[in-house]
């Protein structure tokens, strides 16, 4: 069964520090994987999409790392900033047949970011 | 001009009854979705049209019934409402396989 499971559930960090979410899946054939923030009361929006070959990638102060061989991801956040104060989800894309890209979600990590 | 937009953003009604949610994406996108948002904040794909078809229907209750239109919009039609249906619904958009773009989210309320 394609899953995605993300860690922790929900972390709170001081304003300034640095922290990593996690992201593990099953799903198969694998196409792609995605990070999403989404702000309280707002829809995700895009931070990073990864394919197989791809084994890191930065947007800013958010860096992506991708092992395809473990089917692991992580999100890492540097100097973070009150307004990463948000739900992360990890989404990772399967090819299903019929060719259609079929999107599995992961329940997000809720990080609170402290003054 | 906002890229996905959805209609209302808030929506209460009484059990029983029918509603619809609108959406619109200006980005000339081919494919569009429908999600559900639980209290839990869990995302879950409802449907997916790509170019007018359907091709993603998961399990939910056949009263939800999505009507594209055009490739520009994909409304969500609720017939015969339950307390279970309330949640936050969110469109989205995507040029096929790419990253989605998100509307703001519908929060319905059942009552």
């Amino acid at each position: 069964k394609n899953q995605v499971e993300q860690s922790p559930q929900s972390l709170i960090i001081l304003e300034g520090k640095n922290c990593t979410l996690q992201c593990n899946y099953t799903v198969s054939p694998f196409s792609n994987l995605r990070w999403y923030k989404q702000d309280t009361g707002r829809g995700p929006v895009s931070l990073t999409i990864m394919t197989f070959s791809e084994n890191t990638k930065s947007n800013g102060r958010y860096t992506a790392t991708l092992d395809a061989d473990t089917k692991q991801s992580s999100l890492h956040i540097t100097a973070s900033q009150l307004s990463d104060s948000a739900s992360y989800i990890c989404v990772v894309i399967y090819f299903a047949s019929g060719g259609s890209y079929i999107p599995t979600f992961g329940r997000g990590t809720s990080l609170i970011v402290h003054p | 001009d906002t890229a996905v937009s959805q209609t209302p953003k808030y929506l209460v009604t009484q059990m029983g009854n029918d509603k619809s949610i609108k959406c619109e994406q200006n980005l000339g996108h081919d494919t569009m979705y429908w999600y559900k948002q639980d209290s839990k904040k869990f995302l879950k794909i409802m449907f997916s049209y790509n170019n007018k078809e359907l091709i993603i229907n998961e399990t939910v209750p056949n009263r939800f019934s999505p009507k594209s239109p055009d490739k520009a919009h994909l409304n969500l039609h609720i017939n015969s409402l339950e307390l279970g249906d309330s949640a936050v619904y969110f469109c989205a958009s995507s040029s096929f396989g790419n990253e989605q773009f998100f509307g703001p989210g519908t929060r319905l309320t059942v009552l």
